[in-house]
């Protein structure tokens, strides 16, 4: 598609239930990631994948947290038995092999932990 | 990582030049600087990068002095759509992890 597709755009969950959140990059771009944004705040680096390397999951912030990216393009972002600290925008962004060319990001998905 | 440090908020008015300078005292040989502007509910926005000197494109200019230790965003002529948070960035994109880090930001508001 034109720019990175985010689903759902706004998601509303019970406390220890399991997410998962979806991002569709720009085709055609080999890196991914996803940053978290809680209200107010900047952005937290989550995930990296680029390409078939293995991805950098050193900003997941427990391992309630995972994310896998299926043939080299869609990406799930899991969150197991959610907390209310984990509400806040997930964004996911794209770019062309290096963020050197600059990230397109989605509008993110917006999760609300009850 | 290098640190950025930018001022947490800025006042301007539609017509005038906004001009956000960024510290970043460590930068390392390698890093790019980046900016990226956020309106609110939606994703960051790429607006200019460079490495040294000057860049100009068609929505900002990036002023980078020979030391690299800081850099301005220079926003011509601003309107009301303006208003966003702007995020200064540096990173090595081919370095290990690749990845940029977001700072606080700076909070411009355009008023008429």
């Amino acid at each position: 598609g034109a720019g990175v597709s985010q689903s759902p755009s706004n998601k509303v969950t019970e406390k220890g239930k399991d997410v998962e959140l979806r991002c569709d990059p720009i085709s055609g771009h080999t890196a991914l990631y996803w940053y978290r944004q809680s209200l107010g705040q900047g952005l937290e680096f989550l995930i990296y994948f680029q390409g078939n390397s293995a991805p950098d999951k050193s900003g997941l912030p427990s391992d309630r947290f995972s994310a896998e990216r299926t043939g080299g393009s869609v990406s799930t972002l899991t969150i197991q038995r959610t907390q209310q600290e984990d509400s806040a925008v997930y964004l996911c962004a794209s770019s062309k092999e290096a963020a050197n060319y600059g990230y397109t990001f989605g509008s993110g998905t917006r999760l609300t932990v009850v | 990582l290098a640190k950025t440090t930018q001022p947490i908020s800025m006042d301007s008015y539609e017509g005038q030049e906004v001009n956000i300078t960024c510290s970043h005292n460590n930068i390392a040989t390698n890093d790019y600087i980046t900016w990226y502007q956020q309106f609110p509910s939606q994703g960051p926005r790429f607006i200019i990068q460079g490495y040294k000197t000057k860049v100009t494109n068609e929505v900002a200019s990036l002023f980078i002095p020979a030391d690299r230790k800081s850099s301005t965003l220079s926003l011509p002529r601003v309107s009301l759509s303006d208003t966003a948070v702007y995020y200064c960035l540096v990173g090595d994109p081919l370095g290990a992890g690749n990845k940029l880090t977001f700072g606080g930001g700076t909070r411009v508001l355009v008023k008429p």
